[in-house]
């Protein structure tokens, strides 16, 4: 079966500061792992996501998730924190046999000015 | 080009009656997914599509709950007989058929049962 823990119901940080949100995730065989964002009053949209390759990878908005297998992990990070990056995030996991994708329960991330 | 489209984006219905959200996915893309938020909640999965396969139902909370969808187009989420645990915003994601491709979610239909 597969699952997403996302162990932070929040994170506060400092604009300027970096940021880290945590994602630990268990699959069958090698996963497909993305990360999403809900803005208020917004539609989920895709910000980054690791297949296969660089375990660094780059997304949108200046956010990137490292891949660490021997941890099951994909944390998102962003060196330096904006205030309109305040939003909530969901780390989400897929098989790579399958489609089914299971989400984490979010991490509400608040950036303060 | 167009995204998502759900409809209704509000259905506000009394407990015990039957109601129908419709999803338009992104032409072309051949896997669509239902997905359920409680308030201040993560997304729980209900069903996916994909192409001619059978829809994996393993989400579906209950046999109130039911969806089909049109070849590769139209999707509907049946609630029967819906209750007020069922009140939540589903949503309809659409991707393409490379199971490594991410999903678009549309706007969401909000569902209150009073």
């Amino acid at each position: 079966a597969q699952s997403v823990a996302q162990p932070e119901d929040q994170v506060n940080v400092a604009e300027g500061n970096p940021l880290t949100v945590k994602c630990t995730y268990s699959v069958s065989g090698n996963p497909y792992l993305f990360w999403y964002v809900q803005y208020p009053n917004r539609g989920l949209q895709f910000l980054l996501k690791y297949i296969t390759g660089d375990n660094l990878v780059k997304g949108s908005y200046g956010f990137e998730a490292e891949f660490n297998k021997s941890q099951t992990s994909f944390h998102l990070k962003k060196p330096s924190a904006l205030v309109s990056d305040s939003a909530l995030y969901f780390c989400a996991v897929r098989r790579t046999g399958g489609f089914k994708t299971i989400f984490g329960a979010g991490t509400r991330l608040f950036v303060k000015a | 080009g167009a995204g998502v489209s759900q409809s209704p984006s509000n259905k506000v219905t009394e407990k015990g009656k039957d109601v129908e959200l419709r999803c338009d996915p992104i032409s072309g893309h051949t896997a669509l997914y239902w997905y359920r938020q409680r308030l201040g909640q993560g997304l729980e999965f209900l069903i996916y599509f994909q192409g001619n396969s059978a829809p994996d139902k393993s989400g579906l909370p209950s046999d109130r709950f039911s969806a089909e969808r049109t070849g590769e187009s139209v999707s509907t989420l049946t609630i029967q007989r819906t209750q007020q645990e069922d009140s939540a915003v589903y949503l309809c994601a659409s991707s393409s058929g490379d199971r490594a491709y991410e999903q678009y979610f549309g706007p969401g239909t909000r569902l209150t049962v009073t």
